[in-house]
């Protein structure tokens, strides 16, 4: 069965600090890889896509992947107060296109 | 680019009634959707995968015969709970695969049987 772990947390950063997101997933087939942000009662919106090995950069965040070691970061620069929210990390492959996701990490960012 | 339309955005309904829950895709054509159930404090759960003209495929554990799925059009899926309990109640999300935008969630639908 496809697994993927987060840190449930909570984090908690102070407002301008980085805040670094952990994902690790069990199947070594995985292709795609993704950070989803969801607010309470809302669904996830889409924050950084990865399919290769390195990091890949948008705006305030940074996604990291790791395919050897099987593991998946999202750091988020200059943590602003609405940034407080939980990240899921979501993972794919192969033609079915399904997504595991993780339980999400809880993010407070204090002002 | 790339939004799902989902209705309702919240439904209560008595137990032992069916509720109907909608996603269009508004500006690509979705062949496949996904939908999702997550409950309080957890994470999405896949519940099914739905295909244009075909059979859903539904997840382990997951009662066919419970949740109905229809996906008569490449634009349009929906997902039936019939006879629902309160176990039932939880929070309904639907996902489609848009190309190279990667997958796009409909706002979800909060369900609470009474």
């Amino acid at each position: 069965q496809k697994e993927v772990e987060q840190n449930s947390g909570p984090l908690s950063v102070p407002e301008g600090a980085i805040a670094s997101l952990n994902c690790t997933y069990s199947d070594r087939g995985s292709q795609s890889f993704f950070w989803y942000r969801q607010y309470s009662g809302k669904s996830p919106e889409l924050i950084m896509s990865i399919y290769s090995n390195g990091d890949k950069e948008d705006g305030r965040f940074t996604a990291q992947l790791n395919k050897a070691s099987q593991y998946v970061s999202l750091l988020i620069r200059d943590s602003q107060p609405s940034d407080s929210a939980t990240y899921l990390c979501a993972v794919g492959g192969g033609s079915n296109y399904k997504l595991t996701f993780g339980k999400g990490t809880l993010l407070t960012v204090n002002p | 680019g790339a939004v799902v339309s989902q209705h309702p955005s919240r439904v209560i309904c008595k137990s032992g009634t069916s509720v109907k829950i909608e996603c269009r895709s508004l500006d690509f054509q979705a062949t496949t959707m996904f939908w999702y159930r997550q409950f309080p404090k957890q994470s999405l759960m896949l519940m099914a995968t739905s295909n244009e003209g075909s059979k859903a495929t539904y997840e382990q554990g997951v009662e066919k015969d419970k949740f109905l799925i229809n996906h008569a059009s490449l634009t349009l899926s929906t997902l039936t709970v019939t006879s629902a309990h309160p176990e039932d109640s939880s929070f309904y999300i639907c996902s489609a695969r848009a190309g190279e935008k990667g997958y796009t969630f409909g706002s979800g639908t909060r369900l609470t049987v009474v």
